[in-house]
Formats: structure tokens, C-alpha cells, sequence
């Protein structure tokens, strides 16, 4: 079965410095990865998705994402944190036997000014 | 346009008594998803409804728990005989098709069971 694992509970980063979100797949067949955030007290946001095609994503508020087929990874990136990328991260992927999505255990990224 | 949306926003209820949680999917998506969220955890899928399929039931966590979605729009999350294990926030998603289409959740209902 598809799952994905994030191994970071928590990244902390200052501002302005660069920022990685972990995750590692496990999947058969083509991946589809997906990021979300979700800021405090609000619900999920969709961030940028890796279907097919290049391995490096661009997706929203200046994040990207590189998929790495030979580590299995798909870690988040943002050049220069700000202090309101402060958030919980989900990486997700869809399991195999379904469409059903399953989500990796998150990471809470702090950044301080 | 309208995002996803969820009623109550909150919800406290007694040990024992029925809830009913309701989603409002954004027009035009096929797929609507239920999940659970225990407070600052990961998400636990519940259910999954796609188009006129039979919905997928796999992650409800017991019997106590249904759901429905009536004329493939509105969906209702129905928890009967709430135990305190219920408290959690829950959250309501939708998507164009299968889950190759990113999901757009809503601001999800905190329920609490005193």
C-alpha cells in the first residue's frame, strides 16, 4: 500500500533563512504527492502537487517541491522563510487500493523572527 | 467563488447524545471526503464519496459512525451515542474527481463531548 512519512515533528528556522519539509514515499507504480498546510485555527490548504513530469514543483506562496525517484522523497522548499509560513505540513499521497488519500503525520514549522 | 463549508463550527455535547456535523462541497466537485483531526494531530480519513459510487466506509472507527450525501452535494456526518474519544475537529473536503485532483477542505466543525 502507498503511504508516506514525515520524519520531522518539528522544524524550527529563522526568518529569512532557507526551509525543508521532509517526506518519503512508499508507493508502487507512478506517484501522485501532494503538500498541504494548514494554518493555526484554519483548515487545510493544497500547496502544489507532483503528478508526472518535471521533479521540481512550484506551487503556492513561494514553496516548491522536488521529487527524488532514486530517495524516494518529496521534500518541501522555500528559499527565504517568512515568519508566517509558521504552519503544520502534510505531505499525502493516494493509497493503492483506493482513492482515498492518506496523509503523512505532519510537521510543525516554526519560524522565528 | 464559495469554498467548502461546514456547520456548527462548534459543537459541545453531552456523553451519549447524537450529532449531526453537515459539509457543503463546492458546486461542480464529485468527490467529498470526511476526515478526523485529534487536537494538533494528523488527519484520519473517515469516508469517501465519489460521484454515484458506493461510498468508501473504510476509516469510519465504528458503527456509531455514518454519513450521507444526498443528491451528491450536501454531505451530513452523523456520530450516534458520542463518547469522549469523538472530541476532535472534523473536517469536510472536496476535489474535481479522484485523488489525483487536489482537495479543498473546509474550516472543519470542533466537536467536543463533555
Amino acid at each position: 500500500a502507498q503511504s508516506v512519512a514525515q520524519p520531522e515533528d518539528q522544524v524550527n528556522v529563522a526568518e529569512g533563512n532557507p526551509l525543508t519539509v521532509k517526506c518519503t514515499y512508499s508507493v508502487s507504480g507512478n506517484p501522485y504527492l501532494f503538500w498541504y498546510v494548514q494554518y493555526p485555527n484554519r483548515g487545510l490548504q493544497f500547496l502544489l502537487k507532483y503528478i508526472t513530469g518535471d521533479n521540481l514543483v512550484k506551487g503556492s506562496y513561494g514553496f516548491e517541491a522536488e521529487f527524488n525517484k532514486s530517495q524516494t522523497s518529496f521534500h518541501l522548499k522555500k528559499p527565504s522563510a517568512l515568519v508566517s509560513d509558521s504552519a503544520l505540513y502534510f505531505c499525502a499521497a493516494p493509497k493503492a487500493a483506493g482513492n482515498k488519500l492518506t496523509f503523512g503525520g505532519g510537521t510543525r514549522v516554526l519560524v522565528k523572527p | 467563488g464559495a469554498g467548502v463549508s461546514q456547520s456548527p463550527s462548534n459543537k459541545v455535547t453531552e456523553k451519549g447524545k447524537d450529532v449531526e456535523l453537515r459539509c457543503d462541497p463546492i458546486s461542480g466537485h464529485t468527490a467529498l471526503y470526511w476526515y478526523r483531526q485529534s487536537l494538533g494531530q494528523g488527519l484520519e480519513f473517515l469516508i469517501y464519496f465519489q460521484g454515484n459510487s458506493a461510498p468508501d466506509k473504510s476509516g469510519l472507527p465504528s458503527d456509531r459512525f455514518s454519513a450521507e450525501r444526498t443528491g451528491g452535494s450536501v454531505s451530513t456526518l452523523t456520530i450516534q451515542r458520542t463518547q469522549q474519544e469523538d472530541s476532535a475537529v472534523y473536517l469536510c473536503a472536496s476535489s474535481l474527481g479522484d485523488s489525483r485532483y487536489e482537495q479543498y477542505f473546509g474550516p472543519g466543525t470542533r466537536l467536543t463531548v463533555t
